[in-house]
C-alpha cells in the first residue's frame, strides 16, 4: 500500500537549535515527496519538493529535506529553529496509482513543532 | 491573483440538512481536489478532478458530490450531513503532473460543524 508516516505528533525545540522532523515513505516506483505548512487557521503552504536529482533540497524560509532512499526517509531540516517556525508540518507522497494523468498527493499525519524561545 | 478561493469560512449545520462548499482558482490549474482534516488523521482525499467534466473518488468519497463544470470551479456538496461529517475542509489545486511544477495550492478551509 501507498503510505506516507510521520512517526512524531509533536517535536519541541529551543530557538536557535537545529531541527529535524521525520517522514518515511512507502510507495512503489520513483517516489516523488513534499513537505507542506499549516500554520493555525490557515490552509497548508508548500515548503518544497524532491522529484529527482540531489538528494538535499532546499525550500523556502530556510528548511531543506534530505532524501535517503536505502531507508525511505525525506527528513525536513533546518539548521537554526525561530520561534515563527512553530507550525503544524506535513510530509506528502505523490500515490503512483493512476499515472501521469492524476497528482494525487497521500499525506503522513502532521507533526507538531513547538519551538520555545 | 487570488489563488484559491473557499467560501464559507464557517459553518454550522444540523443533521439531514443539505449544503455545499464552494471552491475556485485563478491560476488555470487543470487538477482540482477535496481533502477533509481531523485530528489525528491528517489530510484524506474526499474528491478530485483533473480537468473539466471529470472527477474522479478519494479515500473517503461517501456523503460527498461533486462536479467541475469549468476550470476554475469544484463545488462540493454535502448530500445529508451528518456529525461524522464534522471537519475542516480544504480544496487545493495544481497544474497537472505532466505541465510540470505540480505542487498543490490550498485554500485557507472551511470549518464546518454537523450538529
Amino acid at each position: 500500500a501507498q503510505s506516507v508516516a510521520q512517526p512524531e505528533d509533536q517535536v519541541n525545540v529551543a530557538e536557535g537549535n537545529p531541527l529535524t522532523v521525520k517522514c518515511t515513505y512507502s510507495v512503489s516506483g520513483n517516489p516523488y515527496l513534499f513537505w507542506y505548512v499549516q500554520y493555525p487557521n490557515r490552509g497548508l503552504q508548500f515548503l518544497l519538493k524532491y522529484i529527482t536529482g540531489d538528494n538535499l533540497v532546499k525550500g523556502s524560509y530556510g528548511f531543506e529535506a534530505e532524501f535517503n532512499k536505502s531507508q525511505t526517509s525525506f527528513h525536513l531540516k533546518k539548521p537554526s529553529a525561530l520561534v515563527s517556525d512553530s507550525a503544524l508540518y506535513f510530509c506528502a507522497v505523490r500515490d503512483p496509482r493512476g499515472g501521469g494523468a492524476t497528482n494525487k498527493l497521500i499525506f503522513g499525519t502532521g507533526t507538531l513543532l513547538a519551538v520555545q524561545p | 491573483n487570488a489563488g484559491v478561493t473557499q467560501t464559507p469560512k464557517f459553518q454550522v449545520l444540523k443533521t439531514g440538512q443539505s449544503m455545499t462548499l464552494q471552491c475556485a482558482q485563478d491560476m488555470n490549474h487543470e487538477y482540482m481536489s477535496w481533502y477533509r482534516q481531523d485530528p489525528g488523521m491528517g489530510l484524506r482525499l474526499i474528491h478530485y478532478s483533473v480537468g473539466a467534466g471529470i472527477t474522479d473518488q478519494g479515500e473517503v468519497p461517501n456523503g460527498y458530490n461533486v462536479s467541475r463544470s469549468t476550470t476554475e470551479d469544484f463545488p462540493l456538496r454535502l448530500l445529508s450531513a451528518a456529525p461524522s461529517q464534522t471537519s475542516v475542509y480544504f480544496c487545493a489545486s495544481s497544474y497537472s503532473w505532466a505541465t510540470g511544477n505540480a505542487g498543490y495550492t490550498f485554500g485557507s478551509g472551511t470549518r464546518l460543524t454537523v450538529v
